[in-house]
């Protein structure tokens, strides 16, 4: 039974259109994030949710839109996608909140933009 | 901004030999954590110590940490070739909701 799922896997799209990836966490957990791996594998947070709500807003493009449906879905949408947004991008969730913790995190979507 | 830095980027070993990875971090933390990343998978937690710790023990896995240095460690003893993954750091400081990673060592584990 998968902890964090996150769908699609890979994602291939042209420049310009708009895309959306979608996490899940049977966890239980109050906190989701999304975050960015970018070709060097460095890892970036992007956004922290708490309970549905917005925490965190890593200077991301508004492009980016994060939504909450519930406290176990937290979805990304990205509009007009750029050559840049190719990356992969990581869901992750945690029981504590502040001070954080252990992350859980999804096996990560592929997303290739041309 | 970057908190943790690892050293080295890369590392490759033999089989049965120690690998040491290093992190430095740049703020007061809370607790500090280091996380294995398979090729092609998400990341898995794989111990976390506290700012008043010194060292921790996880099985093959030795964490050290030193504030006054704001430095960290992780000795895996006796490595496998199934050991062969990136290993980040992160941390957490005082007060935040986000975890901060390094850019992570590769580290290869030759049979």
């Amino acid at each position: 039974d998968t902890a964090v799922s996150q769908t699609p896997k890979y994602l291939v799209t042209q420049m310009g259109n708009d895309k959306s990836i979608k996490c899940e966490q049977n966890l239980g957990h109050d906190t989701m994030y999304w975050y960015k791996q970018d070709s060097k594998k460095f890892l970036k947070i992007m956004f922290s949710y708490n309970n549905k709500e917005l925490i965190i807003n890593e200077t991301v493009p508004n492009r980016f839109s994060p939504k909450s449906p519930d406290k176990a879905h937290l979805n990304l949408h990205i509009n007009s996608l750029e050559l840049g947004d190719s990356a992969v991008y990581f869901c992750a969730s945690s029981p504590f909140t502040g001070n954080t913790g252990e992350l859980f995190f999804g096996e990560g979507s592929r997303l290739t933009v041309l | 901004s970057q908190q943790g830095e690892e050293d080295p980027q890369a590392l490759s070993i033999q089989e049965g030999e120690n690998a040491t990875m290093n992190c430095s971090y740049k703020t007061s933390i809370n607790n500090l954590q280091w996380y294995r990343q398979n090729s092609g998978r998400g990341l898995v937690h794989l111990i976390l110590i506290r700012s008043n710790e010194r060292e921790k023990h996880s099985g093959r896995l030795r964490v050290t940490l030193d504030t006054s240095k704001k430095s960290s460690s992780l000795l895996i003893t006796a490595s496998r070739a199934a050991d062969t993954a990136s290993y980040f750091c992160a941390t957490d400081a005082w007060g935040g909701f986000k975890t901060i990673f390094g850019a992570g060592t590769r580290l290869f584990v030759k049979a």
